[in-house]
């Protein structure tokens, strides 16, 4: 089955720490995205991915890190300068870029 | 930039009824104009979409509606039932240009 998968389903992070949120394609899209949904509030674009080595930040990078090292692959790093990062990830891909994104079902971040 | 504003936050509505949730945007050049159901705990899933080129587009019981003069666009279920229950975000994009969501809407289908 084609798909985007995201792991893990829940994730805690103490102070200090970088944790990694992973992303996952089969789908053989081009573009990938990493959103943050705080709760009643809609999708916030942290940093996306048109193409393999190439990505763009979004309105809310500011204490994150991708990399696209693969089509297939686009990792989230949650890094210890993000002050308030409990929320919920969600990555996205599409075939061209802004169109059709499809969803991974998303990560649960909180802070311990 | 883009903002897209959605209205109304929650909407409760009886099995069977029709529910509408109106989304306005601001950037007059948006050319693109998706609709996405969220269920608990999921990602959201993509459920119709328009283009500026088109007034209207229907599948099945979900509709979308557009308006490039107000620059405002609806999404129409009709028939509703309890399976439709979820977190609907509207958005907006142009090309090259990211894409905009709206804030959500709770639908709350009673039996």
């Amino acid at each position: 089955d084609g798909g985007i998968t995201q792991s893990p389903k829940y994730l805690f992070r103490k102070e200090g720490q970088n944790v990694t949120l992973s992303c996952e394609q089969n789908l053989n899209h081009d573009a990938m995205y990493w959103y943050r949904q705080d709760p009643g509030q809609g999708l916030r674009l942290i940093y996306y991915s048109q193409i393999v080595n190439d990505f763009q930040k979004g309105d809310i990078a500011e204490g994150y890190s991708v990399s696209r090292e693969k089509k297939e692959s686009f990792p989230l790093t949650v890094t210890s300068a993000q002050k308030n990062p409990t929320a919920f990830y969600l990555c996205a891909s599409s075939w061209g870029v802004w169109e059709k994104l499809f969803f991974g079902s998303g990560t649960q971040l909180s802070v311990l | 930039g883009e903002n897209v504003e959605q209205h109304p936050s929650t909407l409760s509505v009886q099995e069977g009824d029709s529910a509408v949730i109106k989304c306005t945007y601001s950037d007059s050049a948006s050319n693109y104009f998706p609709w996405y159901k969220q269920e608990l705990g999921k990602g959201p899933q993509l459920i119709i979409d328009i283009r500026s080129n088109v007034g209207e587009k229907k599948d099945q019981r979900i509709a979308v509606t557009l308006n490039k003069t107000a620059k405002h666009f609806s999404l129409h279920i009709t028939e509703t039932q309890p399976e439709d229950s979820a977190v609907y975000f509207c958005a907006a994009t142009r090309s090259n240009n990211d894409m905009r969501f709206g804030a959500g809407t709770r639908l709350t289908v009673k039996p």
